[in-house]
């Protein structure tokens, strides 16, 4: 119940296409879920993070789609730039043990090709 | 704003020695929480603070994983003796807690251990 799993493992979109990755979790009590992006040698950044009460939030060519019933949720990539290849987490996040405690997705390698 | 800042930034050293690795955490922020990333397990917790205790230290693998935080502005998490199978990459987070709200942690860069 405590697990995120996230697909695809790895992707290849070509530049200016649209890249999607999913993931779903099972534990009902999560009530946030962000997506990290990390490069080679640097560590995860947050890029954009929803919580279960709305379906959808969008920060330039980032989207998050949330699908509470499913238990779903995923990130799309519009217009995918070069730039944008590198590795991207999804995690679930609730209160528990007194902290908010993420469980990580296992990482999807996007390689956007120029 | 300075982000969170982990020392070294590589460490290669041989089998039994102690590493010791540093984390200054965001200003401001009360939660820190140390994680070790390999291709094989992923991201995985292994201990957090807040306002300086040790919370939640059930991810430490074994004895020889060991962390403080003496002040906010300062966590370690030493190992001793070091072995081979201890090689990662070892990240320090942030965030801050507030009641009732869910807020994003900060990493920061890492420091990929090497041991020999």
């Amino acid at each position: 119940q405590q697990q995120v799993k996230q697909s695809p493992q790895s992707l290849i979109v070509q530049k200016g296409g649209i890249s999607i990755i999913n993931c779903a979790y099972e534990n009902t009590a999560f009530d946030y879920f962000p997506w990290y992006q990390q490069f080679p040698g640097k560590g995860p950044a947050l890029l954009i993070a929803i919580r279960p009460d709305v379906s959808e939030k969008k920060e330039g060519r980032f989207t998050i789609s949330f699908n509470k019933s499913a238990k779903q949720f995923s990130l799309h990539i519009m217009d995918s730039q070069p730039g944008d290849s590198a590795t991207y987490f999804c995690a679930a996040s609730k209160f528990a043990s007194g902290t908010y405690k993420y469980i990580f997705g296992t990482g999807t390698r996007l390689k956007v090709l120029a | 704003d300075a982000g969170v800042i982990q020392s070294p930034r590589h460490e290669v050293t041989e089998m039994g020695q102690e590493v010791t690795l540093r984390c200054k955490p965001i200003s401001g922020h009360n939660s820190l929480f140390w994680y070790r990333q390999t291709m094989m397990r992923g991201l995985e917790l292994l201990i957090y603070f807040n306002n300086n205790v040790p919370i939640d230290d059930s991810g430490m693998p074994e004895d020889r994983f060991s962390a403080k935080m003496p002040n906010a502005s300062f966590s370690t998490l030493k190992i001793q003796p070091s072995e081979p199978r201890d090689s990662a990459v070892y990240f320090c987070a942030s965030s801050l807690l507030r009641g009732g709200s869910n807020q994003p942690q900060h990493f920061g860069d890492g420091t990929r251990l090497s041991i020999l």
